[in-house]
């Protein structure tokens, strides 16, 4: 079965640190990968997204993602993070089709001064 | 324009009860999902409508829970005779695509928090 890992349950990181979540997933076939952010009582926001071509990618909020093949990655990155990122963010892989999303089980990113 | 809108935001309801949460998706969307987010996890899929056609409903986790989308637009998330285990977050999304190749951006709603007591 489809399955999305994110080995970090929390991350506390300091204002303008850099910051990386990581994310791993397991399907055979090329998958469509994304990363979403979830803020308390707010519904999913899609950051980026990956369906082909370079594998870095670039999206919202200054943040960026890297395919990985060999590693069966997707990691987020930030260089600079912000106290209004905090959130917690979701890791989520699709295939072909409207099929639906297969997500992690989240990374709760604290920023502190 | 507007996004995806659920209601209600909040439902709490006692053990038996049934309860209907309504989800508004962006307007000429074609593909409507809903998904179950239990605290502290990611949200999983239940159920998933193409128009008004209910092409997969494999993730409803029972025959207590029933979704409809009658006219290609709205949908009703249906659970009769709750439990408690049924507290949770649900979450409605739409796109635009109807399917086959690369999957369309899924666009979530703020969702419905559901206590069963």
């Amino acid at each position: 079965a489809q399955s999305v890992t994110q080995p970090d349950i929390h991350i506390t990181v300091s204002e303008g640190a850099s910051l990386e979540l990581r994310c791993n997933y397991s399907y055979g076939a090329t998958p469509y990968l994304f990363w979403y952010v979830q803020s308390p009582g707010q519904g999913l926001q899609l950051l980026l997204k990956y369906f082909s071509g370079d594998t870095l990618v670039q999206g919202i909020k200054g943040f960026e993602a890297e395919f990985k093949r060999s590693q069966s990655s997707f990691n987020l990155r930030k260089p600079s993070v912000h106290w209004s990122d905090a959130a917690e963010y979701f890791c989520a892989v699709g295939y072909s089709g409207n099929t639906p999303l297969v997500f992690g089980k989240g990374t709760r990113l604290s920023v502190i001064a | 324009g507007a996004g995806v809108s659920q209601s209600p935001r909040y439902k709490v309801a006692k053990r038996g009860q049934d309860v209907a949460l309504r989800c508004d998706p962006i307007s000429g969307h074609v593909s409507l999902f809903w998904y179950q987010q239990a605290l502290g996890q990611g949200p999983e899929f239940l159920t998933y409508f193409q128009n008004e056609a209910q092409l997969d409903k494999s993730g409803l986790p029972s025959d207590r829970f029933f979704a409809e989308r009658p006219e290609g637009s709205v949908s009703t998330l249906k659970i009769q005779r709750t439990q408690q285990e049924d507290s949770a977050v649900y979450l409605c999304a739409s796109s635009s695509k109807p399917g086959q190749g690369i999957p369309d951006t899924q666009y979530f709603g703020p969702g419905t928090r559901l206590t069963v007591l």
